[in-house]
């Protein structure tokens, strides 16, 4: 069954460095995600992307957040200057579509930890 | 705005007994909402999601969920437990057209 990956399994890095997180989502999936979740705390959804553009994005997801397709397999996330608070498990997901029927499709994570 | 609540944080059940992971959610209009399983160094696996229909949902690996809407709940069931159901679940409602909105998670033992 095909699935999401994502690498590093693990990050380790400076605060004020930046960072980038990769994805590579399953083949025929259109739609991208990005989602963190903060030790102990809800997964939240940080942004989605279709046809190279951000279709929504949280609060969360501010300037030192951005994300790109740069080919045609993988999905980046990009930490311009990493913040201690950035320090979480972040998953990536895909989708075939938007509509109710069509499930999100998440990758094992990256754990980013921010000193 | 729309949220869910998973109550509990861990469920301990027997190998072999009902198991039952609750989850309530408050959306306004209609409620998608999906279940989420997730194993140690794994990514969330999809078990089953309600759109419409039949109110008890059958999914993967033999769970299945029960939507009340009167009760506003989704909760997972599994008539026998077994050692490798061990595991993070989560459950989500579409909280628009792109993000899902997840509850805290409740971790499942289950006890050989």
């Amino acid at each position: 069954e095909p699935e999401v990956t994502q690498t590093p399994s693990h990050q380790v890095t400076q605060m004020g460095q930046e960072v980038i997180l990769r994805c590579v989502p399953i083949s025929n999936h259109l739609y991208f995600y990005w989602y963190r979740q903060i030790l102990g705390q809800k997964v939240e959804f940080l942004v989605s992307f279709y046809n190279n553009e951000i279709s929504e994005k949280s609060e969360i997801f501010d300037d030192q957040f951005s994300v790109e397709r740069p080919d045609g397999s993988n999905f980046t996330l990009k930490i311009r200057s990493t913040k201690l608070e950035d320090s979480a498990m972040y998953f990536c997901a895909s989708s075939q579509g938007t509509g109710p029927s069509y499930e999100q499709y998440f990758g094992p994570g990256t754990r980013l930890t921010v000193t | 705005a729309q949220s869910v609540a998973q109550p509990e944080d861990q469920v301990n059940v027997a190998e072999g007994n009902p198991l039952t992971v609750k989850c309530t959610y408050s959306v306004s209009g209609n409620p998608y909402l999906f279940w989420y399983v997730q194993y140690p160094n794994r990514g969330l696996q999809f078990l089953l999601k309600y759109i419409t229909g039949d109110n008890l949902v059958k999914g993967s690996y033999g769970f299945e969920a029960e939507f009340n809407k009167s009760q506003t709940s989704f909760h997972l069931k599994k008539p026998s437990a077994l050692v490798s159901d061990s595991a993070l679940y989560f459950c989500a409602v579409r909280g628009g057209t792109y993000k899902y909105i997840f509850g805290t998670g409740t971790r499942l033992k289950v006890l050989a």
